[in-house]
């Protein structure tokens, strides 16, 4: 099977703009979780979705916000980026249930300039 | 917020060596899982203990598991230069697909 998979792998924007990062679980599985690596705050939790919802959110302002496909394909945007936006962003894949593993996918570094 | 902490931050081994880290968590879980990333790029899963379970092994990686401490610890045997990477623990609890990690521990194994 193929593992998680996440476009682009890098980026570079400017304050103030906005971004949208996609992510494509592993056929099969239905859950998506976000997360944000920085060397200060390290992983944090952003949101989850399951079958196009969103079952949980993390603590982050309303600037950060995602979307599931009937795919299960899912995207995370960031509006109005700040310089503390830069970070690796890691999307993880799982059949969805409160026990699963989480496969995470290679990330994507966000440059915010 | 971080779930807990891992201890040592960083660890320098020579390759056959044994590298031990130590995880605490702070909240009851279902399960504890290990980690491994390289350099900035993606998480590697590499094991998973049930909270049910109190020692796990795969191939070289030895996991135990104290409930009732909250804490949990990664045994890698005959280190490899390849087993240099950070070190994540994770906890989930009853939070859909959330999992929260320690701050992970750096190891470095030299030839």
């Amino acid at each position: 099977k193929a593992g998680v998979t996440q476009t682009p792998r890098y980026l570079i924007k400017t304050r103030g703009q906005q971004v949208t990062l996609s992510c494509s679980p592993i056929s099969g599985h239905r859950s998506v979780s976000w997360y944000q690596q920085t060397p200060g705050q390290g992983l944090q939790f952003l949101f989850e979705y399951f079958s196009e919802t969103q079952r949980n959110k993390g603590n982050f302002p309303g600037r950060f916000s995602g979307r599931q496909f009937s795919n299960s394909r899912s995207e995370m945007n960031v509006s109005t980026l700040e310089l503390g936006d830069s970070a690796l962003y890691l999307c993880a894949s799982s059949l969805g249930t409160l026990e699963d593993t989480q496969y995470f996918g290679p990330g994507t570094r966000l440059t915010v300039l | 917020s971080q779930q807990g902490e891992e201890d040592p931050q960083a660890l320098s081994i020579q390759e056959g060596e044994n590298a031990t880290m130590n995880c605490s968590y702070k909240t009851s879980i279902n399960n504890l899982q290990w980690y491994r990333q390289n350099s900035g790029r993606g998480l590697v899963h590499l094991i998973l203990i049930r909270s049910n379970e109190r020692e796990k092994h795969s191939g070289r990686l030895r996991v135990t598991l104290d409930t009732s401490k909250k804490s949990s610890s990664l045994l890698i045997t005959a280190s490899r230069a390849a087993d240099t990477a950070s070190y994540f623990c994770a906890t989930d609890g009853d939070s859909w697909g959330k999992l929260q990690f320690g701050a992970g521990t750096q190891v470095v194994v030299t030839p």
